[in-house]
Parts: C-alpha cells; sequence; structure tokens
C-alpha cells in the first residue's frame, strides 16, 4: 500500500534560516507529488506539485522541491524562512491514472519560526 | 464564493447523536472531496464526488458515515451515532473537473467536530 512519511513532526528555525522539511513515499510507481501548507484554523493551500519533467519545482510564498527517484523523496525547500511560514506543512502523493485524485497524505510537520 | 466554505466551525456534539456538516465548493467545480484530520495524523480520505458519476465511496469508515451532493454542488457529509473517534477535523475540498491528479484541490477551512 501506498504511504507517505514525514520523518520531523515538529522543527523549529529561526527567521531568515535556511528551511528543509522532508518526505519520502512508499509506492508501485512514480506517483503524483505535492506540498501543502496549513496555517492555524485554516484549510490546506497547495504550495507547489511534481507530475513529470524537471525534477526541481517552483512553488508559492518562495518555496522548491526536488523529487529524487533514486530516494524516493520529496523535499521541500526555502533559502530564508520568514516568520509567517510557521504553519504545518503537508506532503501528498496521487497515483497516476485511475483514482488519482485519491491523494495520501504524510502526518505532517509542524513549523515553528523563531524571531 | 470566493473559496470552499464549510459549515459549522465547529461542532460539540455528545456521543450517539447524529451530525450534519456542510460544504459549499467553488462555484463551477464539479468536483468535490472530503477528508478526515485526526489529532497527529494527516488527512484521510473519505469520499469524492465528481459531476453525476457514482461517488467513490472507499475511504468512509464505517457505514455510520454517508455523505450527498446536492444540484452538484452543496454537499453534507453525516455522522449518525456518533463516536468519540470520530473526533476530527473534517475538511472538504473541490476541484474544477477531477481529472486525475494533476488538478488542485482547493480546501475549506474544516469543520472541528467534538464528541463528548
Amino acid at each position: 500500500a501506498q504511504s507517505v512519511t514525514q520523518p520531523d513532526i515538529h522543527i523549529t528555525v529561526s527567521e531568515g534560516a535556511s528551511l528543509e522539511l522532508r518526505c519520502n513515499y512508499s509506492y508501485g510507481a512514480t506517483p503524483y507529488l505535492f506540498w501543502y501548507v496549513q496555517s492555524p484554523g485554516q484549510g490546506l493551500q497547495l504550495l507547489l506539485k511534481y507530475f513529470s519533467g524537471d525534477t526541481l519545482v517552483q512553488g508559492i510564498k518562495g518555496f522548491e522541491a526536488e523529487f529524487k527517484r533514486s530516494q524516493s523523496s520529496f523535499n521541500l525547500r526555502k533559502p530564508s524562512v520568514h516568520w509567517s511560514d510557521a504553519a504545518e506543512y503537508f506532503c501528498a502523493v496521487g497515483p497516476r491514472g485511475a483514482g488519482s485524485y485519491q491523494l495520501t497524505f504524510g502526518k505532517g510537520t509542524k513549523l515553528s519560526v523563531i524571531p | 464564493g470566493a473559496g470552499v466554505s464549510q459549515s459549522p466551525s465547529n461542532k460539540v456534539t455528545e456521543k450517539g447523536k447524529d451530525v450534519e456538516l456542510r460544504c459549499d465548493p467553488i462555484s463551477g467545480h464539479t468536483a468535490l472531496y472530503w477528508y478526515r484530520q485526526s489529532l497527529g495524523q494527516g488527512l484521510e480520505f473519505l469520499i469524492y464526488f465528481q459531476g453525476n458519476s457514482a461517488p467513490d465511496k472507499s475511504g468512509l469508515p464505517s457505514d455510520r458515515f454517508s455523505a450527498e451532493r446536492t444540484g452538484g454542488s452543496v454537499s453534507t457529509l453525516t455522522i449518525q451515532r456518533t463516536q468519540q473517534e470520530d473526533s476530527a477535523v473534517y475538511l472538504c475540498a473541490s476541484s474544477f473537473l477531477g481529472l486525475a491528479g494533476t488538478e488542485t484541490q482547493y480546501f475549506g477551512p474544516g469543520t472541528r467536530l467534538l464528541v463528548l
């Protein structure tokens, strides 16, 4: 069965520092890959997604993610974190083809930002 | 509206009671999804509606859960005889066509359900 692992439950970084959130997936074939962000009391917002092509994907709010097939990873990065980035981040995968709407989410990584 | 809206924002109920959660998708979106987010867990897919097609109910955890979508727009998720383990945030999302995973799903703010 497919699964998504976000090994870090909680990460704290200083404002201005770089950030990397890890995501590993277990899947029969390369799935569609997504990163979502959830601010307190808000719904999820899509940051970026990977379908095919260039393995380095640019998203909103200055985020990027790199797909590494050999490592089954899709890590999220940001070179300089802002206090407003404090939120919970979810990695998700979706199968290609039939049923591809059925996303599987990781358990999330909560990001705290120290001023 | 501008985004997906859900009501109520919060719901407290007693064990054994029925609850209804409402979702208003983005106007023009034909696909609608329900997810459950339990404390410390990721999102769990519950059900998917696409136009007039039969919904995919494969994620519903038990027969106490049901959902309908009237007129291809508003959806209601009903939980009968609620149990304490049903306490969670229920998120609704919609997308334009529901085509493959290539579409962006737009999420509502969720309904936080607490079963006492």
